[in-house]
């Protein structure tokens, strides 16, 4: 799992709240992503990370910012939670070498009410 | 970034080769294809990646055509728990990073 740990792993929170998602990694990698997934959409990209501070844009990234100011963690925030936000999210990590493999923690299921 | 293609079924008989395609014409030269599986509710899982030549590890083979334009993905002897989604990807190159971008994939049946 290269040392990926999201948290929480659920979370049921009420429209309007704010709602922060933390992807934290062991391993120093340099790249970090989070991803959605809902029913017939796949998995779309919400946010990546090529370091501290350096983040940037994804396909969805409507309603979503993040955060990283140290290298081991990821931080998702939906700022105020809409129903349409309800989905499974993923974090990915990718080592700095370009050609390696992603590895993805073990998901975090949110519902908004 | 390029875009990939992918059947959005696929049956396979168990013990039997399970071969998956996948189309990606506007692959760039510099891009890898990447293949990761899904299986239930679990994040996705890494099978195998490669740029121009044919691939092959303990999981699967990855045939990529000359014109690098299409792949296929082969499960030599498919069992029941290679049931689940398949996803290709081609891997976009930025920042010295880069995005991973998945299509719908190919949910796959193994069936006894």
């Amino acid at each position: 799992d290269a040392g990926i740990t999201q948290s929480p792993r659920h979370k049921v929170t009420e429209t309007g709240t704010p709602v922060t998602l933390r992807c934290h990694q062991t391993e120093n990698h340099r790249y970090m992503y989070w991803y959605r997934q809902d029913p017939g959409h796949g998995l779309r990209l919400i946010h990546y990370s090529y370091g501290v501070k350096d983040t940037d844009k994804g396909e969805v990234s409507d309603g979503y910012s993040v955060s990283r100011s140290k290298t081991e963690d990821f931080l998702l925030t939906l700022e105020s939670a809409t129903s349409s936000q309800t989905s499974v999210y993923f974090c990915a990590i990718i080592s700095s070498t370009m050609n390696t493999e992603a590895f993805f923690g073990q998901g975090t299921r949110l519902t908004v009410v | 970034d390029a875009k990939t293609t992918q059947p959005t079924s696929m049956d396979c008989a168990e013990g039997r080769a399970a071969n998956l395609p996948c189309n990606h014409s506007t692959i760039s030269g510099n891009e890898y294809v990447y293949w990761y599986r899904q299986i239930h509710s679990q994040g996705p899982q890494y099978i195998i990646h490669g740029l121009k030549n044919n691939e092959t590890n303990e999981m699967a083979s990855l045939i990529i055509t000359e014109d690098r334009k299409s792949s296929t993905l082969i499960l030599p002897h498919a069992t029941l728990r290679d049931t689940a989604v398949y996803y290709c990807i081609v891997r976009v190159v930025e920042n010295q990073g880069g995005k991973l971008i998945f299509g719908q994939g190919t949910e796959l049946s193994v069936k006894p």
